[in-house]
């Protein structure tokens, strides 16, 4: 099994330009979320997912829109990229709320 | 204040201390919480649940103490391996899905 996987592991974008993040899972799982990290702040949840064709805002969803059309995939766009968004974006997915599975991160730097 | 906070580090213990980290959360209505381990620049990894009565893995000890609002980690023996951030979170609560992840605190484990 791959676990939680993450296209693409690095990207750097200009200013209003727009992306795709693509997470994947193959462990059948409920659950799934993105969440950014910045240097010393912990975890935030941008938005999340209770099941195929579900979303749902989390701490820090504005700039961001996100889609679950199947089960094992959860997308995340950036319509209009601005330099606050420069973060590392994880994306998890777990079988009930606890116990989170994570994908090994995308590195994106706006300019 | 934040809602889980943790003292950010880093500590540097010799190989085969003890060493406990604490993690402090402000919403009592939490219901469940964990120790998730960070190698750099990788994704979290769950290290441990936290249960009320306690919880034991090997060398790593986790506590609750629900009447201070906070949760340790005890690791036992050092090894170098042990270095690397580790993450308190909180999940539950009021006010829909909580899952809130502490900055994390970070360990430097030396020979």
């Amino acid at each position: 099994n791959a676990g939680v996987t993450q296209t693409p592991k690095f990207r750097v974008l200009k200013t209003g330009q727009s992306m795709t993040l693509l997470c994947a899972q193959d462990m059948n799982h409920e659950y799934m979320y993105w969440y950014r990290q910045d240097p010393g702040m912990g975890l935030r949840l941008i938005h999340y997912s209770v099941g195929e064709g579900t979303t749902a805002k989390g701490e820090v969803p504005d700039g961001y829109n996100v889609s679950r059309l199947k089960k094992q995939n959860f997308l995340l766009g950036l319509e209009s990229a601005a330099p606050s968004q420069t973060s590392v974006y994880f994306c998890a997915s777990s079988l009930r709320v606890y116990e989170q599975y994570f994908g090994p991160g995308t590195r994106l730097t706006v300019t | 204040r934040k809602e889980v906070e943790q003292d950010p580090g880093p500590f540097n213990v010799p190989e085969g201390a003890t060493v406990a980290f604490n993690c402090t959360y402000s919403n009592s209505a939490s219901q469940s919480f964990f120790w998730y381990r960070q190698d750099c620049r990788k994704e979290p990894k769950l290290l441990m649940s936290v249960y009320s009565s306690g919880n034991e893995d090997g060398r790593f000890t986790a506590q609750l103490n629900r009447a201070s609002q906070y949760i340790s980690l005890l690791i036992r023996d050092s090894k170098l391996s042990d270095s690397a951030t580790y993450l308190c979170v909180v999940n539950g609560g009021t006010g829909g899905f909580k899952t809130i992840f502490g900055a994390g605190t970070r360990l430097f484990v030396k020979a």
